[in-house]
């Protein structure tokens, strides 16, 4: 079963505008979110965590929210930029098991000129 | 500091082979863990070494295997191989891996199967 899901495969944004990219989890245990980034055939690039304690976490251009309740995070990337344009996998794990981490399937983020 | 260093990057094999990988940490890191991507099944878990142990696995068959060295450097094993075991195969390191501890990935070993 898919635990961690992104429903939207592929993603298109203007330069400059906001880029929005969702998840969804159903396992109550998840307590740290985090996203990758990734080219293809090399390996994904930390980006931003929240952990389940928080609902808003920023580091420049990108700001992660997570909403408990609905068992749903996102990632907001403001503004895009070209080099933005990357897959892009939301991932999670449980208390003690940071390294056993549960991926989605990821979104091809595009950002167009 | 250095990488995740993974190697080799490319790989050929045939059916029926076994294939050994290697994954230095970043310097300091003693947990590592490895993954497989697939276009079909994206990146999933096999296992993860600390202090010389798997300490955590992944559902996948014991023709994978792997192993942690003093030093913390890690291998992982594919026996018989499959067509399906081609894949990408990443290599992550952490201080410890546990509570929230990102982890640092390698580029990869590309095994293709023939």
């Amino acid at each position: 079963d898919q635990q961690v899901k992104q429903n939207s495969p592929s993603l298109s944004v203007q330069e400059g505008r906001i880029s929005i990219l969702n998840c969804d989890y159903t396992n109550s245990m998840f307590d740290y979110f985090l996203w990758y980034k990734k080219y293809p055939a090399e390996g994904p690039t930390f980006l931003i965590s929240i952990s389940s304690i928080k609902d808003k976490n920023e580091d420049g251009r990108f700001t992660v929210f997570l909403n408990k309740s609905a068992k749903h995070l996102s990632l907001h990337i403001v503004p895009s930029q070209p080099g933005d344009s990357a897959v892009y996998f939301c991932a999670a794990s449980a208390s003690g098991t940071a390294s056993k981490l549960t991926f989605g399937t990821g979104t091809r983020l595009q950002v167009t000129l | 500091k250095a990488g995740v260093t993974q190697t080799p990057r490319y790989l050929i094999k045939t059916r029926g082979q076994q294939v050994t990988l290697s994954c230095s940490p970043i310097s300091g890191h003693r947990s590592v863990s490895w993954y497989q991507q697939t276009p079909g099944q994206g990146l999933q878990f096999l296992f993860e070494y600390f202090s010389e142990t798997q300490r955590n696995k992944g559902n996948f068959p014991g023709r994978f295997s792997g192993r942690q060295f003093s030093n913390s450097r890690s291998e992982m094993n594919v026996s018989t191989l499959e067509l399906g075991d081609s894949a990408l195969y990443l290599c992550a390191s952490s201080l410890a891996g546990t509570s929230n501890e990102k982890l640092f990935f390698g580029s990869g070993t590309q095994l293709s199967v023939l």
